[in-house]
């Protein structure tokens, strides 16, 4: 079946501190792949995504490169802010699957510190 | 709208009652989905709605749940006596056809006591 592993938090970082939020999937066929983060009080929001193997997504930042050998899509940031602490999702969508549907990972909870 | 809208933001209802949640998708967006986050969990898909296509209910985690979609556009999540571990939020979203790129709303917060 179709599932997403994350590594489990929280995740205490000092601001400036560099970033990996691990990510592994597995899936029939080759899925998308996504990042999301909900920030404090607000709703999910879309940080980056990657459709195909080698891709890389990037925003603000942040970056995750879709690796098809080792079923990963790590998200890395080189410098932190206070401003970034927020739960990140993992989520993948099955290509193989028409309806589209997202499998979120259990998410990972961020907090930096000043 | 500019973006997804659900209500209520906040519902409490007593063991037992009926609950009906509410999603405005993004205009033009075909697609809508379902999940759920409950505290210190991760999100459950329930439901998913494309076009005029069978809605995929696999995800519903009984028969007290159910949603539908009038006219291609607005969702309603329909909850049925409800119960403790219900309590959860319950987040709506929406997509293009051809994206896989899914547009959360805020979600509605519903405590049953």
């Amino acid at each position: 079946g179709n599932s997403v592993t994350q590594m489990e938090g929280p995740v205490t970082l000092s601001e400036e501190a560099f970033l990996t939020i691990n990510c592994t999937y597995t899936a029939t066929g080759y899925p998308s792949l996504f990042w999301y983060v909900q920030y404090p009080g607000e709703g999910l929001q879309l940080l980056l995504k990657a459709t195909k193997a080698d891709d890389k997504g990037s925003n603000k930042g942040f970056e995750a490169t879709y690796r098809k050998e080792t079923t990963s899509f790590h998200l890395e940031k080189g410098s932190v802010q206070v401003s970034d602490s927020a739960v990140y999702f993992c989520a993948l969508s099955p290509r193989m699957d028409s309806s589209y549907k997202l499998i979120f990972g259990s998410g990972t909870r961020l907090l930096v510190r000043p | 709208g500019a973006g997804v809208s659900q209500s209520p933001s906040n519902k409490v209802t007593e063991k037992g009652k009926d609950v009906e949640l509410r999603c405005d998708p993004i205009s033009g967006h075909t697609a809508l989905y379902w999940y759920r986050q409950s505290l210190g969990q991760g999100l459950e898909f329930l439901i998913y709605f494309q076009g005029n296509s069978a809605p995929d209910k696999s995800g519903l985690p009984s028969d007290r749940f159910s949603a539908e979609r009038t006219g291609g556009s607005v969702s309603t999540l329909t909850i049925q006596r409800t119960q403790q571990e219900d309590s959860a939020v319950y987040l709506c979203a929406s997509s293009s056809r051809d994206s896989r790129e899914a547009f959360f709303g805020q979600g509605t917060r519903l405590t049953v006591v």
